[in-house]
């Protein structure tokens, strides 16, 4: 079946560090792939997506990058800020699907 | 402005209660969802509506019900035989295979 593996968190990192957050992915045909992230008492908001190998997706400086060969979808940013805070959701549907699956989130903490 | 509500944001109740959660959109979408989500976990489908009058199980649809009288509105009651029902619930809606998310409603029971 179609499912999704995030890196385990939680994950904590100084200000301005890099980040990376390892999405890896099993489905049958060609998933779209999306990162969801979601604030303390918020619902979950779109961060960016991709809808077939090698597009980049990106928004707010995160990017992730569709690698068919690794069945990947990992979030990058390349300085991070307190603001970035939250838990992270890596989610795919399949062509055709009515349900997106979900990974179980990655809590982030940035330290100032 | 366009999005979707959820209301109350809040909820108490007392074991043994129905309580409806609201949720309404008009983003024009065709597609409606409600997920659960308890304290440090991941999301977990209930329900979902594709069309008006028309809505299928999720992976964990026992205890609650819902229904989709209207496009812009997918109510979710959450019943006394729910075992466990203080949780975080949130709606969602759909533009082909892209979701997007409601605020929330906390709702515990006592």
């Amino acid at each position: 079946g179609n499912s999704v593996t995030q890196m385990e968190g939680p994950v904590t990192l100084s200000e301005e560090a890099f980040l990376t957050i390892n999405c890896t992915y099993t489905a049958t045909g060609y998933p779209s792939l999306f990162w969801y992230v979601q604030y303390p008492g918020e619902g979950l908001q779109l961060l960016l997506k991709a809808t077939k190998a090698d597009d980049k997706g990106s928004n707010k400086g995160f990017e992730a990058t569709y690698r068919k060969e690794t069945t990947s979808f990992h979030l990058e940013k390349g300085s991070v800020q307190v603001s970035d805070s939250a838990v992270y959701f890596c989610a795919l549907a399949t062509q055709g699907a009515q349900k997106l699956v979900f990974g179980q989130g990655t809590r982030l903490t940035i330290n100032p | 402005d366009g999005g979707i509500t959820q209301s109350p944001k809040y909820l108490f109740r007392k074991e043994g209660q129905n309580v409806t959660l609201s949720c309404e959109q008009n983003l024009n979408h065709d597609a409606m969802y409600w997920y659960r989500q308890d304290p440090g976990q991941g999301l977990r489908l209930i329900y979902y509506s594709q069309i008006v009058n028309d809505f299928q199980k999720g992976d964990i649809a026992e205890g609650y019900s819902v229904s989709r009288e209207k496009k812009e509105s997918f109510p979710l009651t959450v019943t006394s035989a729910q075992k466990n029902p203080t949780a975080f619930y949130l709606c969602a809606s759909a533009l082909a295979d892209t979701q997007y998310f409601g605020p929330g409603t906390r709702l515990t029971v006592l």
